[in-house]
């Protein structure tokens, strides 16, 4: 069972370079997010999506942008990247978006922009 | 917008009982949720508490107190295993979750 798949597992970014990180769910969950998560900080959402062909902001949203074009993929841009967008990226789903649905999460991707 | 306090570190003995508390402040509650992540992986559920009380699920449970805006995890029989990061999450009345720092507990020998 895939679950959740992100690619790629880490990346090294030079500054200014825009970049996107992917996002695949096999679970035909309806609801999507991107977090990101640094030392001390712990999750923060970037963007969310309750459903195909809609997307929300979250907490840190400047500077990125996301797309849901399908249930199964939800993208996330870098179009410029900076040294403060350095973290570990989490995708996650959940069936639904409110109830007792869990988030599920993705493996992680590690991005480092020098 | 959420605060969501939880401590730093924890340090317990194998066989032991560890209980970590989370606090929050919100703007609006429709659920809290523990989260466990082993380092350099992915968070997992653990528990989800939407009503008071107590949720137990064998060695871990979960209590919440919506008037104090208050929440612990309590992990009994201690195995070292359970070494890892512990995440309190709130999800508000727009069904998006906000986390806690997150706990770090050592499970020593």
């Amino acid at each position: 069972t895939a679950g959740i798949t992100q690619a790629p597992t880490s990346q090294i970014l030079a500054a200014g370079r825009s970049m996107t990180l992917r996002c695949t769910q096999d679970m035909r969950h309806n609801a999507m997010y991107w977090y990101r998560q640094d030392l001390g900080l712990g999750l923060r959402l970037i963007h969310y999506s309750n459903t195909a062909g809609t997307t929300g902001k979250g907490e840190v949203p400047d500077g990125y942008s996301v797309s849901r074009a399908n249930t199964d993929d939800f993208p996330l841009t870098l179009a410029s990247a900076v040294p403060s967008q350095t973290s570990v990226y989490f995708c996650a789903s959940s069936d639904s978006a409110g109830g007792p649905e869990t988030q599920y999460f993705g493996p992680g991707t590690r991005l480092l922009v020098l | 917008g959420q605060n969501i306090d939880q401590p730093t570190e924890m340090t317990a003995t194998e066989g032991a009982i560890v209980q970590i508390n989370c606090t929050y402040q919100t703007s609006g509650f429709n659920g809290l949720f523990w989260y466990q992540q082993h380092a350099g992986e992915a968070p997992t559920f653990l528990s989800y508490n939407v009503l008071d009380g107590l949720e137990e699920k064998g060695r871990f449970s979960s209590f919440l107190s919506r008037s104090k805006g208050y929440s612990y995890l309590l992990l009994k029989e201690l195995q070292m295993k359970d070494s890892a990061s512990y995440l309190c999450a709130v999800r508000d009345n727009d069904y998006k979750l906000s986390f806690g720092a997150g706990t770090t507990v050592t499970v020593r020998a």
